[in-house]
């Protein structure tokens, strides 16, 4: 894997579901990965970073799990909101301070 | 953590001319970083900006269409010159809490070129 890559690209669950969504990096040369939540017109919201093999991240109803042996990452939701309803993004780094975003996951929660 | 605020927050700019966005962060950091975001495709980073220094530039972002001014440890400025429709995008500005670490954006200006 040359880039990063998310799936799925969007995603609409009902209000109570439980919803999880994928990240793919490039396995070599890793330091970090990112997930940030995006509101349309607000600033990207740091939700985690997450740097060793196997680490586990939660945040009240959201959680991440990473393996950089294999370059993935997963998000999960647990008990969607409509107040969830944005675009996830995941990024990596090197050892420099360069993001390399995905493409993001737009997810929509409705009641 | 830091607030950033940029300005404007979107304009409507017709083509053949410029827009200056800026930035302005809440204390003083090192290093400031431009993104873009062209409709359906992942944020980009067009260039880093330390204070003193010239800018750094990604592979596809020069100077001459992109300048950057960095005057002290709280600002900074993007211009996109000679605006094309291909410019039309979003724009943040973020800086990091160090290398690896989470970084931290601003709203965003979204530009539209006519």
């Amino acid at each position: 894997i040359l880039n990063v890559e998310q799936s799925p690209q969007s995603l609409h669950v009902q209000e109570g579901d439980s919803t999880n969504f994928t990240c793919s990096f490039p396995s070599s040369n890793f330091y970090a990965l990112h997930w940030y939540r995006w509101e349309t017109a607000k600033s990207p919201e740091a939700l985690f970073v997450m740097t060793l093999n196997g680490d586990e991240k939660k945040k009240g109803r959201i959680s991440a799990t990473l393996n950089t042996k294999e370059g993935y990452s997963y998000l999960y939701i647990k008990g969607s909101q409509p107040e969830d309803s944005a675009t996830y993004l995941c990024a990596s780094t090197g050892t420099a301070s360069k993001l390399t975003f995905g493409t993001g996951t737009r997810l929509q929660v409705t009641l | 953590s830091a607030v950033i605020s940029q300005k404007p927050s979107r304009d409507i700019c017709q083509r053949g001319t410029s827009l200056t966005i800026q930035c302005q962060v809440d204390s003083q950091v090192t290093m400031m970083f431009w993104y873009r975001q062209q409709p359906g495709q992942s944020l980009t980073l067009i260039a880093t900006a330390n204070q003193g220094s010239e800018a750094t530039y990604e592979s596809g972002f020069v100077i001459d269409k992109f300048p950057i001014s960095r005057p002290n440890l709280t600002f900074s400025t993007l211009t996109v010159s000679n605006l094309s429709p291909e410019d039309s995008s979003i724009y943040l500005c973020s800086v990091d809490a160090g290398v690896g670490e989470t970084q931290y954006f601003g709203p965003g200006t979204r530009l539209l070129v006519l």
